[in-house]
């Protein structure tokens, strides 16, 4: 079974200030995914990276893939009210059924105005 | 484009009582989902469908059943409610990808709040 954990699990933070959101695993992925879902909502997908070592920016936020593909970061730059919300990470496997992920924990992130 | 849709939106059950949650998408994907997300849980795979006509069990099989009624449509069954069930329930969706060993990009529909008592 892979698992993939989320740190930290609750992020209280001053819209301004910088962050970074951590998923980390033992297991190696074909490739990682980033979600993000707001109360009452179903999860939107933000990107998915592929390459280990690749960076990909979505304006404030960037978002890394460990060399080793078994690990991920999110940094937000300049944090604001509407960043506010559950952030999931997803990998997926080598396995021949590849429409299967493992989502983290994910992690609660507050930004107060 | 509605996406994926979801019915029904909230449901209280009794324990022993059945009832069956609702999926469909218009994206035309090939591939469909069942999650159940609790606190501090993330997302859960119940089951999922790679293509029309087959069903697989995830991480969390047990006491539900699964039917693919054609290429939208995915539902999930409860058959006999039982407390440890009230969740959160999203369906997904994801279009197989050109090449082998491709990316599953998946999409999510609003989620049904269920509550056993």
């Amino acid at each position: 079974t892979q698992l993939l954990e989320q740190s930290p699990q609750f992020l209280s933070i001053q819209e301004g200030e910088n962050l970074t959101v951590y998923c980390n695993s033992s297991s190696v992925f074909s490739s990682l995914q980033w979600y993000r879902q707001e109360p009452g909502e179903g999860p939107v997908l933000l990107v998915t990276v592929v390459t280990g070592g690749e960076v990909k920016k979505l304006k404030r936020l960037t978002f890394q893939f460990g060399d080793a593909r078994k690990d991920s970061s999110l940094h937000i730059t300049a944090a604001q009210p509407g960043d506010t919300g559950l952030y999931l990470c997803a990998g997926a496997g080598w396995e021949t059924s590849g429409s299967r992920l493992t989502f983290g924990e994910g992690t609660q992130l507050t930004v107060n105005p | 484009n509605a996406g994926v849709t979801q019915t029904p939106k909230f449901q209280v059950l009794k324990t022993g009582q059945s009832m069956t949650l609702q999926c469909a998408q218009d994206m035309n994907h090939n591939s469909m989902y069942w999650y159940r997300q609790d606190p501090g849980m993330g997302l859960r795979l119940i089951y999922y469908s790679a293509s029309e006509g087959t069903t697989d069990k995830g991480e969390v099989p047990n006491g539900y059943n699964v039917s693919r009624l054609n290429k939208r449509e995915f539902s999930l069954r409860l058959e006999s409610a039982a407390p440890s069930q009230t969740s959160v329930y999203f369906c997904a969706s994801s279009r197989v990808p050109v090449l082998a060993g491709g990316i599953y990009e998946q999409y999510f529909g609003p989620g049904t709040r269920l509550t056993v008592t």
